[in-house]
């Protein structure tokens, strides 16, 4: 089992909608939860983090968690083209350290 | 300069040759790491350095050889790679050596070796 999972993708989508993105993650003791949007050639920026159960609402983002289920999501309201990108999921380990680990990222394209 | 700065921002060398990556933050961080990118795969970890102390080695190759100097800098010397190290190697910076506000990342370095 990879120890973060998420849809390679591509997801695709029009624009004005909702795009959904979901990461599972292998390790209960997982603590800080982060989203990176990484444009084509480019490095990976961060866009969210969530530490705690819930929801946390950043503009047009919402970052979902939980933790029973081992579950994180990110949620692009009113999706626009230059959302297209691919968004890694990050998870920091109880007893990683500084590591963080990585899903290999989905893909998102939002068409005009 | 503000942010992660790497140079250079492309690299092609042959498989004898010897060169280095550069890396500077200007956030005030304690704690630098190198990443590596292929296609089709995660980032893997390769380095991490707090305080400019090496804390994690995840078992890189010795044709890989980091050196941080300070806080503010780190490098990673190259010698005798191959065609698969080819990828982007990215450097990043953390708050902390917890990582728990996650990282700022460089533009990367994207090396070709053949």
């Amino acid at each position: 089992q990879k120890e973060v999972e998420q849809n390679s993708g591509p997801l695709s989508v029009p624009e004005g909608a909702i795009a959904s993105l979901n990461c599972t993650y292998s390790d209960r003791g997982s603590q800080s939860f982060f989203w990176y949007r990484q444009y084509s050639g480019k490095s990976p920026e961060l866009i969210m983090s969530i530490y705690s159960n819930g929801d946390k609402e950043d503009g047009r983002f919402t970052a979902q968690l939980n933790k029973a289920s081992q579950y994180v999501s990110l949620l692009i309201r009113d999706s626009q083209p230059s959302d297209s990108a691919t968004y890694l999921c990050a998870v920091k380990r109880e007893t990683s350290g500084s590591r963080l680990t990585f899903g290999e990222g989905t893909q998102l394209t939002v068409n005009p | 300069e503000t942010g992660v700065t790497q140079t250079p921002r492309h690299l092609v060398m042959g498989m004898t040759n010897k060169k280095s990556l550069k890396c500077e933050q200007h956030l005030g961080h304690n704690a630098m790491y190198w990443y590596k990118q292929s296609a089709k795969k995660p980032l893997e970890l390769m380095f991490v350095y707090n305080f400019k102390e090496q804390t994690e080695n995840n078992s890189v190759p010795s044709r890989f050889s980091p050196e941080c100097p300070n806080s503010s800098h780190l490098f990673l010397h190259l010698h005798t790679l191959q065609p698969e190290d080819s990828a982007l190697y990215l450097c990043a910076s953390s708050r902390d050596g917890q990582g728990g506000y996650g990282y700022t990342f460089g533009s990367g370095t994207r090396l070709t070796v053949v």
